[in-house]
């Protein structure tokens, strides 16, 4: 089955520690994207990668940090610098060419103890 | 400023009704337009894009329609059902006034539910 794997799918957080939420594609797409998903917001990009070794920061970058090191993976750390990390997060890979049809991971649910 | 709306509000419909939900936009101009599903607790999942110069697409009970006088898309379910309770997501890819990457951007969603 070929498709977008997250894990784990749900994390808890302590004060201070750093956590790394795993994002593992075989649609062998070149782009892959991290997107935060809070209560009555739309999804908002953290980073974004169109090509191994490669990557750009989204709209909500701080606090965030990622490796392309391979295509099928595209893990996102979540710092200590990162405030408010309680949110919903999904991991995308879309199409290659002009239309981007997005495809999305089942999602990590991160939660601060 | 650039902004992506859609209903808020959860929307409640009758099963075998047809369910019309809405997106609207400011500040961009949409190379296309994609409607997605959101399970609860799950990803979004790929239903329907639209491009600038089309009017009208459908895939089964499904239809979207785009009306760039108006920035507005509508989301079509015909004939709904119990199970097309969700949330549906608008997202857009702007053209861009230059070269260089364009991202998509979602709206909030629209919760739908059909009662039985």
């Amino acid at each position: 089955d070929g498709g977008i794997t997250q894990s784990p799918k749900y994390l808890f957080r302590k004060e201070g520690q750093n956590v790394t939420l795993s994002c593992e594609q075989n649609l062998n797409h070149d782009a892959m994207y991290w997107y935060r998903q809070d209560p009555g917001q739309g999804l908002r990009l953290i980073y974004y990668s169109q090509i191994v070794n490669d990557f750009q920061k989204g709209d909500i970058a701080e606090g965030y940090s990622v490796s392309r090191e391979k295509k099928e993976s595209f893990p996102l750390t979540v710092t200590s610098a990162q405030k408010n990390p309680t949110a919903f997060y999904l991991c995308a890979s879309s199409t290659p060419g002009t239309v981007k049809t997005q495809y999305f991971g089942p999602g990590t649910r991160l939660l601060v103890l | 400023s650039q902004k992506i709306e859609q209903n808020s509000e959860a929307l409640n419909i009758q099963e075998g009704k047809t369910a019309t939900l809405t997106c609207n936009y400011t500040n961009y101009s949409p190379a296309y337009l994609q409607w997605y599903r959101q399970d609860p607790g799950r990803g979004p999942v790929f239903l329907l894009l639209i491009r600038e110069n089309e009017k009208e697409k459908r895939k089964e009970r499904l239809k979207v329609t785009f009306d760039t006088t108006l920035k507005q898309s509508l989301f079509h379910i015909t004939a709904s059902q119990p199970a097309d309770s969700a949330t549906y997501l608008c997202a857009l890819r702007d053209r861009g006034l230059s070269g260089g990457y364009q991202k998509v951007t979602f709206g909030t969603g629209t919760k739908l539910q059909v009662i039985p």
